[in-house]
C-alpha cells in the first residue's frame, strides 16, 4: 500500500497519559498535514509540515499537543496528559509542495479518553 | 462565525432523486474549493475540485460564486453508494498557508431504496 498510513488506528487511554501517534506520508510527498475531527464536525487544521520544518500551528494545538517530523519522512503527534476532550479523529494528510492542495488522507487514529 | 458553512442535513433522497449541496464561506481570500466525500469512520477523499466556470464529473457538478461566496454540488440520478458525507472546502489564497483546508462541518446524504 503506497497511500498515508498512519498508526495506531485505534487507541483507548486512560486520562492523564500521554500518546504518541505516528503518520507515514506517501514517499514522494513533502507537504504533511494533521488534522482533528471530532463527531459532526469536519476535520480541523492542527499543523503542518513541509519537510522537516513546521510551518504553521492551529491555536487548537495546545502547550500539552506536539508534533515532529525529524528527518522530513514520517511524522509523530504527541497529546501529554489526555483529557476527555482530546477524544477524537486524528488525521495525516500529504501532499507534494507543488501542488499541495491535493492532499491524500491516511484512515486516521481515533483516540478514546475514559 | 465558522469559516466554511454548509447545511449539515442530513438528506435522505430515493434512488434516482437530484439532491443539491450549498456551502458559503466567509474568507474573500479564499483561494480553491473543493468538495470531500467521507464515508462513515474513514478517511474523507477528494471528490472534485470547484472553478467559476463550473465542472461537471459524471453525475456530480460543482459550481463556484466567488461573489456571493457560495459553492454548491448537484447529485443527479442518486444511486445507493452515494449515501456519504459531503464537506465542503476552501483554501487560502499564497503563501505558507497555502495547501491548508477549511472544512466545513459536512452534509450528510442518505439515499435510500
Amino acid at each position: 500500500d503506497t497511500g498515508v498510513s498512519q498508526d495506531p488506528r485505534h487507541k483507548i487511554t486512560k486520562r492523564g497519559q500521554n500518546v504518541t501517534f505516528r503518520c507515514d506520508p506517501i514517499s514522494e510527498h513533502n507537504r504533511l498535514y494533521w488534522y482533528r475531527q471530532t463527531l459532526g464536525q469536519g476535520p480541523e487544521f492542527l499543523t503542518y509540515f513541509q519537510n522537516e520544518a513546521q510551518l504553521e500551528k492551529s491555536r487548537l494545538l495546545s502547550d500539552r499537543f506536539s508534533a515532529e517530523r525529524p528527518k522530513g519522512s514520517f511524522s509523530t503527534l504527541e497529546i501529554q496528559r489526555t483529557e476527555q476532550g482530546d477524544s477524537a479523529m486524528y488525521l495525516c494528510a500529504s501532499s507534494l509542495k507543488k501542488d499541495p492542495t491535493e492532499a491524500f488522507f491516511g484512515q486516521g487514529t481515533r483516540l478514546t479518553v475514559v | 462565525r465558522k469559516e466554511v458553512e454548509q447545511d449539515p442535513g442530513p438528506f435522505n433522497v430515493p434512488e434516482g432523486a437530484t439532491v443539491a449541496f450549498n456551502c458559503t464561506y466567509s474568507n474573500s481570500a479564499s483561494q480553491s474549493f473543493f468538495w470531500y466525500r467521507q464515508d462513515c469512520r474513514k478517511e474523507p477523499k477528494l471528490l472534485m475540485s470547484v472553478y467559476s466556470s463550473g465542472n461537471e464529473d459524471g453525475r456530480f457538478t460543482a459550481q463556484l460564486n466567488r461573489a456571493s461566496q457560495y459553492i454548491s454540488l448537484l447529485i443527479r440520478d442518486s444511486k445507493l453508494s452515494d449515501s456519504a458525507t459531503y464537506l465542503c472546502v476552501v483554501t487560502n489564497a499564497g503563501g505558507t498557508s497555502y495547501g491548508k483546508l477549511t472544512f466545513g462541518q459536512g452534509t450528510i446524504l442518505t439515499v435510500h431504496p
